[in-house]
């Protein structure tokens, strides 16, 4: 069981757009910065958003990040085959002292 | 290019120990904080270790405290995890990782940069 939630799967057609959200706690999102990683299948995680909603160079602005209170929003826009993943937020746990991680959600694009 | 290869994973039977390593190149690795991520086949990301930038202070995740150990050698750009007393559920692909943030870890890690990973199979 991950400290984070996040919904197992999100779906939709091509150039559609889908939110992921990622639901924690005060200890957790609620007082500390999110990031998001987007795996494709067979390869190591990559960096989408920091610092809750911060894009680093590369990315593309059809995803975006937002955070409000103990929730953290991954947004994806004009929807492609290639973002067909599985998608991870994370943060630190306080509470916990150790970072932890949403389970995972895969976007199949349909 | 910022580069980031783990080594020294295999199969271990449980109990037995094993060290990965994760040699970093094309960046200051003395200057970053770095991280430990692991993912057993089939599931999400778990976060295992983050170690400071110069080695000053490390947290562990509690299914590993006692039994992994992180350090570094930034004289050798190198990260290592000593894991001892393995178990089955240790089982995973275990990646390094780079936190890009110039900051306390603890306000929200960012992983910018990370290896291939390598594979470690705890069985008898």
């Amino acid at each position: 069981q991950s400290v984070l939630t996040q919904p197992p799967s999100v779906s939709a057609a091509p150039g559609q757009r889908v939110t992921i959200s990622c639901s924690g706690s005060s200890s957790n999102i609620g007082n500390n910065y999110v990031s998001w990683y987007q795996q494709l299948p067979g390869t190591a995680p990559k960096l989408l958003i920091y610092d809750n909603n911060k894009r680093p160079s590369g990315i593309p602005d059809r995803f975006s990040g937002s955070k409000s209170g103990t929730s953290a929003t991954l947004g994806i826009t004009g929807l492609q085959t290639g973002d067909e993943a599985d998608y991870y937020c994370g943060t630190w746990d306080s509470s916990l002292s150790a970072g932890v991680f949403g389970g995972g959600t895969k976007v199949t694009v349909l | 290019q910022v580069q980031l290869v783990e080594s020294g994973g295999g199969v271990v039977q449980p109990g037995r120990s094993l060290r990965l390593s994760c040699a970093a190149s094309g960046f200051s690795f003395g200057r970053y904080g770095m991280h430990w991520v692991r993912q057993a086949p089939g599931k999400g990301l778990e976060w295992v270790a983050v170690i400071w930038y110069d080695g000053s202070r490390n947290y562990l995740a509690d299914s590993v405290k006692g039994r992994f150990t992180i350090s570094r050698d930034n004289s050798k750009n190198t990260l290592y995890l000593q894991m001892n007393s393995q178990r089955a559920e240790d089982t995973a692909m275990y990646y390094c990782a780079r936190d890009s943030q110039p900051r306390d870890p603890r306000s929200g890690p960012t992983f910018d940069y990370w290896g291939q990973g390598t594979l470690v199979t705890v069985s008898s």
